[in-house]
């Protein structure tokens, strides 16, 4: 079946716009979790979903940086305001639900450059 | 507070050697998750082991095997006779069952270059 889709793959932005970042979880997956990686660093957690609502925001570092999954499934990662820092790469996962044993599905991860 | 740190930052062999990446892993858990990924030059990280804080006992899996030892918080993973196609970045994680939504804390990885 279909893994995690991430679009777009890549995208180039100048500083100061507004972006958006889509993630197609699993089918069926109900648990949804954001993580940002930089240049030669493990993924750091962002935020997580359990349905619909976001369980788990502590990641997010700063109030410019904002996600929802209105329906359970596809879930949208925006940020605001857009600065140099924040480029990296962007990338969600997916499991069956939110449990410690769960394994995550990743997806290839979305490469954010803001100019 | 948690923290995963893998020491090495790359690993270069030659085809056929074996190859140990080390992880040490903090935590003030009893109970808890470790797992290691792969991810190649394609970027998507790709899951390969898991093992619970309360069963230390070690497998093999293929050509993958690896050694926790709950005594020293470390979480060592092996590629036994390596191919070129194990070249990627290799991450620890830990997730703890107090943590009720399962977020993965990832070392800085270490890079495995195999050559032929």
């Amino acid at each position: 079946g279909a893994g995690v889709s991430q679009t777009p793959s890549n995208k180039v932005t100048e500083k100061g716009k507004y972006v958006e970042l889509r993630c197609d979880p699993i089918s069926g997956h109900t648990a949804l979790y954001w993580y940002r990686q930089s240049l030669g660093q493990g993924p750091e957690f962002l935020i997580y979903f359990q349905g619909t609502g976001a369980a788990d925001d502590s990641g997010l570092p700063n109030d410019r940086f904002f996600a929802v999954r209105p329906e359970g499934s596809v879930s949208t990662l925006k940020i605001q305001r857009t600065e140099r820092g924040d480029s990296a790469v962007y990338l969600c996962a997916s499991s069956s639900d939110g449990g410690s044993y769960n394994e995550q599905f990743f997806g290839p991860g979305t490469r954010l450059t803001v100019l | 507070a948690q923290k995963v740190t893998q020491a090495q930052t790359e690993i270069s062999v030659v085809e056929k050697e074996d190859v140990t990446l080390d992880c040490v892993y903090e935590t003030r858990d009893t109970t808890y998750y470790l797992f290691w990924y792969k991810q190649p030059p394609s970027g998507e990280l790709v899951f390969l082991i898991r093992r619970n804080s309360f069963d230390e006992q070690n497998e093999i899996s293929g050509r993958y095997s690896w050694n926790f030892q709950k005594s020293t918080s470390s979480f060592n993973f092996t590629i036994t006779a390596s191919q070129v196609v194990d070249s990627a970045v290799y991450f620890c994680a830990l997730r703890m069952t107090t943590d009720s939504w399962g977020k993965l804390q990832f070392g800085a990885g270490t890079q495995v270059v195999v050559t032929p």
